[in-house]
């Protein structure tokens, strides 16, 4: 079993609609949890990152974490066209440990 | 400032040729990591550097080997290419004591035939 855990997709919404993309991990050693995201054929960036149970807001992007049940989430309010990217889930605790990244689709 | 680049861009490589993928930052980080992706499967790491004059396995380092030339620079080796390695090439810096972000590279797409 990976230490991240990540639904691969690919997921298909309608412009507008709210997106939620969720990861499990199993390493409770792990103290950051981070999201990045990779348009294709381009290099993986942050989008956001926190230490902390609880949500981060950064504009449309929510990022909410349960170090209880050890599980993160995205949420994308407003989805966008220029939203369709894989989106990557990422842990660190010594080293960083991506999931295996879920493809979204935002259809005008 | 280009931040990672990574030559080349794409190879194909026959079975048992040798090649080295090349990295180099200009944000002066101390860290460098190789990092491989596959439909599926995320982003691996193979090797990684947490300063210069050292290097240590990641997840999947068979096969590979690395040269952490300087602060700038980290190669990636491959001595006998095999179909398994077919794959996208990522290198990636950070600073971890600015912060815990990893900067990529745009990748080298690669194809052992």
């Amino acid at each position: 079993q990976k230490e991240v855990e990540q639904d691969p997709g690919p997921l298909s919404v309608p412009e507008g609609a709210i997106v939620s993309l969720n990861c499990t991990y199993s390493n409770s050693a792990f103290q950051y949890f981070m999201w990045y995201r990779q348009y294709s054929r381009k290099g993986p960036e942050l989008l956001m990152y926190t230490y902390s149970s609880g949500n981060k807001e950064d504009g449309r992007f929510t990022a909410q974490v349960d170090k209880s049940s050890k599980y993160i989430s995205l949420f994308i309010r407003d989805s966008q066209p220029s939203d369709s990217a894989t989106y990557l889930c990422g842990n660190q605790g010594g080293k960083l440990i991506f999931g295996q990244g879920t493809e979204l689709s935002v259809k005008p | 400032n280009a931040g990672v680049t990574q030559t080349p861009k794409f190879q194909v490589l026959k079975t048992g040729q040798s090649m080295t993928l090349q990295c180099a930052q200009d944000m002066n980080h101390n860290s460098m990591y190789w990092y491989r992706q596959d439909p599926g499967m995320g982003l691996r790491l193979i090797y990684y550097s947490a300063s210069e004059g050292t290097t240590d396995k990641g997840e999947v380092p068979n096969g590979y080997n690395v040269s952490r030339l300087n602060k700038r620079e980290f190669s990636l080796r491959l001595e006998s290419a095999a179909p398994s390695q077919t794959s996208v090439y990522f290198c990636a810096s950070s600073d971890a004591q600015v912060s815990y972000e990893q900067y990529f590279g745009p990748g080298t797409r690669l194809t052992v035939t």
